[in-house]
């Protein structure tokens, strides 16, 4: 069974680059097909889909972030991550990873416990 | 403002049937798209409940169901336990992107 865990700093300036790396256990980022994604929450608040990528490279994001966000695998391939630029106060939030429910679908099947983001100076 | 809209909250006795809806619009559900449903108890991360519209994962239990007519999809909980306290959120797809709707806080009374 496919086990997921967030990891990165809980605290980011504002302005500055939000970094956080996803620990796959039981498989490898790209064996399998599946696809991989980010979701945040901010506190109290609902769902919001930052993006996903799958293991040939191709990548789906969030209009809204699109312009500061990157997924990539790390070289690792144990681990995928995702960047944000340019942080403000909105984007603090818990982020989690999660990968699809199977090898041909995006829906995210299995998740990380999350992180919590804190941007503030 | 959430692309799919759902109830804030909804609420009922143990053993009640509960409905939670979640409208859209001609460019997600409407347009075919699948909807798929998260539960999410309380300090923990979500769990897909329902996926493309009326499947649910393994050792989800078929008290849990799910339709889509329209622009509209609904999640059914039938026989309410005092575990399914939870936030239910609904997603689809609009423009290739996914979208959420922004929750529904379940209280068993």
């Amino acid at each position: 069974q496919v086990q997921l865990q967030e990891s990165g700093p809980g605290l980011v300036k504002p302005s500055e680059t939000l970094s956080l790396s996803c620990t796959v256990s039981g498989g490898s980022v790209r064996s399998g097909g599946y696809y991989w994604s980010w979701i945040r929450q901010p506190p109290g608040k609902g769902l919001e889909w930052i993006g996903y990528f799958h293991y040939s490279g191709s990548t789906n994001y969030n209009p809204s972030l699109k312009s500061r966000v990157t997924i990539s695998v790390d070289t690792s391939e144990r681990q995928f991550s995702v960047t944000l630029s340019s942080v403000s106060a909105a984007d603090t939030a818990v982020y989690y990873c999660a990968r699809g429910l199977g090898p041909t679908t995006p829906l995210p099947g299995y998740w990380g416990q999350g992180t919590l983001v804190t941007v503030s100076s | 403002q959430s692309v799919l809209t759902q109830p804030p909250s909804v609420s009922g006795a143990p053993g009640q049937r509960v409905t939670i809806s979640c409208t859209g619009s001609s460019s997600n559900i409407g347009a075919g798209y699948d909807v798929h449903w998260y539960q999410q108890l309380p300090g923990t991360a979500p769990k897909l409940l329902i996926y493309s519209s009326t499947n649910r994962p393994s050792g989800v239990p078929d008290r849990f169901s799910g339709s889509k007519s329209g622009t509209s999809a609904s999640l059914v909980i039938t026989g309410l336990q005092a575990e399914d306290e939870a936030d239910y959120y609904c997603q689809s797809y609009d423009s290739s992107h996914w979208v959420f709707g922004g929750g529904t806080k379940l209280t068993v009374l």
